[in-house]
């Protein structure tokens, strides 16, 4: 079974340009997370799908951060303009479903670094 | 609101010693506990999860409603066993994944 795929592996933008990553979750799965890890923390969610309706964005920073999942299959995330404090590890995850009993599933990352 | 915290950022131990990792959660329903891990340059996988009861690569955990914990154990460590650990609690509302700040576990030989 292939695993969540993510893309690109790495990225360094000056500040106040755009960055996008992009997630193809594993096939079925209708529940797609992305979260952001900053070196030294455990990862924080920043918003959460269900196929392609949005469940949580509560932490999105929605004046520069923006995601989508069009077809309810693979996902956008995109920052513009991108801070130096957005430098991280961005990390897409998918579950068959959001409910008890289910594993989540983690990709490798986009390592973003602004400099 | 769901938390979870794991007080010890580093944890350092010497092979064949006893490891325990801490994990205390706040949650208001009946909430999921797991643990993941993380090893160098590798991505985040699932260690075990407290609804299997089971022992993965010789750890365990227990969750402690009564003391909203779920530690990590293990006996013996290992060498091989030095990586990033988290807690991580699954909200059933809809299912939202926190995770704790971590703990860097390191065995020395």
């Amino acid at each position: 079974e292939a695993g969540v795929a993510q893309s690109p592996r790495y990225k360094i933008i000056e500040k106040r340009q755009s960055v996008a990553f992009w997630c193809n979750p594993i096939s079925g799965h209708a529940t797609l997370y992305w979260y952001q890890q900053i070196l030294g923390q455990g990862p924080k969610l920043l918003i959460q799908f269900q196929n392609n309706g949005v469940v949580d964005d509560s932490q999105l920073p929605k004046d520069r951060f923006s995601a989508e999942r069009l077809k309810g299959v693979d996902s956008t995330l995109k920052i513009q303009p991108a801070k130096l404090e957005d430098s991280a590890v961005y990390l897409c995850a998918s579950s068959p479903r959001a409910s008890y009993g289910n594993t989540i599933y983690f990709g490798e990352g986009s390592w973003l670094t602004v400099v | 609101a769901q938390r979870v915290t794991q007080p010890e950022k580093l944890l350092s131990v010497f092979k064949g010693a006893p490891v325990e990792l801490k994990c205390n959660y706040s949650y208001s329903g009946s909430p999921e506990l797991f643990w993941y891990v993380q090893y160098s340059r590798q991505r985040l996988q699932l260690l075990l999860r407290h609804i299997s009861r089971e022992s993965i690569k010789g750890f365990t955990a227990d969750l402690n409603k009564g003391e909203t914990s779920f530690h990590l154990k293990k006996p013996f460590a290992q060498e091989e066993d030095s990586a990033m650990y988290y807690c991580a609690l699954l909200g059933t509302s809809y299912g939202k994944l926190t995770f704790g700040q971590g703990t860097i576990l390191t065995v020395h030989p």
